[in-house]
């Protein structure tokens, strides 16, 4: 069975940084790349950014860029999100999402998610 | 990037009617080399990450209920639920992957009236 699970819930203050992992089981590690997806409470998803285990690859939102490294472990097919310089408004459910196809890490390619993480809440408060 | 935007944001629906939620996209998903429409349709239930149901704009997922079901091309999509259950109470999002970044609607929260 695939599945994601993902660290638990963390409160930062403004002005920290956070890293969240999401260790993967069930499948192949390398051959799925994983994105990030946000949802701040009681609103939408938002897509923070994608990573390939498969050769290290990552591409962010722009809205991001800068303040987000994603990064992987292979040895334990895990899978890291740091963010810094953390507001308030990254208050939010981060989720890891798994691809639905197979991928060799090409930027740009986008897909699918079909399995998901259990979503880890990121408070930033004072 | 591609917006993406739902209609209606709620509806209430009677238990064993339809449900139609609508999803436009900014630019077509429509990659004409393959035939295919880059649409795919995320249920959200409280608590729970989403779930893939649909995706190529009208395949379901093995699994999921045969009274789900997804039409549209080009830039207007529609997924519909033919007879309401109980347990199809959640937030449904439609989601591009023709571009990079891919990008949600921002729901439809289906409701038992």
């Amino acid at each position: 069975q695939i599945h994601l699970v993902q660290s638990g819930g963390e409160v930062k203050k403004p002005g920290a940084s956070v890293r969240v992992s999401c260790k993967a089981s069930g499948y192949s590690f390398t051959s799925y790349s994983i994105n990030w997806v946000r949802q701040a409470p009681g609103q939408g998803l938002e897509w923070v950014g994608w990573l390939s285990p498969y050769n290290g690859n990552t591409k962010y939102a722009q809205n991001f860029a800068g303040r987000v490294t994603m990064t992987t472990d292979t040895s334990t097919d895990t899978v890291y999100m740091e963010v810094r310089s953390l507001r308030s408004d990254d208050t939010a459910v981060y989720f890891c999402a798994r691809e639905a196809s197979m991928s060799r890490g090409v930027i740009g390619v986008v897909d699918t998610f079909d399995f998901w993480g259990q979503g880890t809440l990121v408070t930033v408060s004072s | 990037d591609f917006v993406m935007t739902q209609s209606p944001d709620s509806l209430a629906v009677s238990l064993g009617e339809r449900a139609t939620i609508n999803c436009k996209s900014s630019q077509s998903v429509f990659y004409s080399s393959n035939n295919k429409n880059y649409l795919a349709w995320y249920q959200q239930k409280p608590g729970q990450p989403p779930k893939l149901v649909i995706y190529w704009a009208s395949t379901r997922v093995s699994g999921v209920p045969d009274r789900f079901s997804g039409s549209g091309s080009g830039t207007d999509f529609t997924l519909t639920i033919s007879s309401l259950r109980a347990e199809d109470v959640a937030v449904y999002y439609c989601q591009q992957y023709y571009r990079t970044p891919p990008t949600f609607g921002q729901g439809t929260k289906v409701e038992i009236k």
